[in-house]
């Protein structure tokens, strides 16, 4: 088992509507979480980190689950600006994260 | 403020030649990474540099890799004998510092996009 997976997707959405990814992850020593993204052909940037009780960035609500070893994103009304990969990122004890493969997210009018 | 650069932004090499790659990360950044993106694939951590300590290696795919950083500051990644499969985005991360156990923002540079024919 990989240590972080994500669907790769793509997922095909609407303009307007809710989407949700989710990465899990295998190292139940995993201590910390984040959202990168990635638009095409440019470098990923920081979406949002991930806590244990959940975070909110307007349009973007992150959430952790211990027990079942995922986080997840969900978007609501989704714009065209939101077309692009979403790169789940988990930290052990360690200063060398590992990120996932990535979701595509393609926003269509 | 200025954010991390990287040059060059595109570098088309022959197959056997040697390539050096150049990070400039933010000022008063300590820490400093390199990974390598292949087409539809995650981010490969190559090489760490933290500080004056001794850069953590453990990510270099093989003896071809190699990488220094002049001053805790500017780094260069080299490729010894390029390979067709060392085609790939070569990108550089910089954060604040990163203790062992703590995870800094990384905010990373534009990318090197290599090709080796």
């Amino acid at each position: 088992r990989k240590e972080v997976e994500q669907d790769p997707g793509p997922f095909n959405v609407p303009e307007g509507a809710t989407v949700a990814f989710n990465c899990t992850y295998s190292n139940s020593a995993s201590q910390s979480f984040f959202w990168y993204r990635q638009d095409c052909r440019k470098e990923p940037k920081l979406l949002m980190s991930v806590y244990s009780s959940g975070n909110e960035d307007g349009r973007f609500t992150a959430q952790l689950n211990r027990a079942s070893q995922y986080i997840s994103l969900l978007i609501r009304d989704s714009k065209l600006s939101d077309s692009a990969t979403y790169l789940c990122v988990v930290n052990k004890r360690s200063y060398i994260p590992t990120f996932g493969r990535g979701t595509s997210l393609i926003v269509h009018p | 403020g200025a954010g991390v650069s990287q040059s060059p932004s595109n570098k088309v090499t022959e197959k056997g030649k040697d390539v050096e790659l150049r990070c400039d990360p933010i000022s008063g950044h300590t820490a400093l990474y390199w990974y390598r993106q292949s087409l539809g694939q995650g981010l490969e951590f190559l090489i760490y540099f933290q500080g004056n300590s001794a850069p953590d290696k453990s990510g270099l795919p093989s003896d071809r890799f190699s990488a220094e950083r002049t001053g805790g500051s500017v780094s260069t990644l080299t490729i010894q004998r390029t390979q067709q499969e060392d085609s790939a985005v070569y990108l550089c991360a910089s954060s604040l510092s990163s203790p062992a156990g703590v995870y800094e923002t990384q905010y990373f540079g534009p990318g090197t996009r290599l090709l080796v024919l």
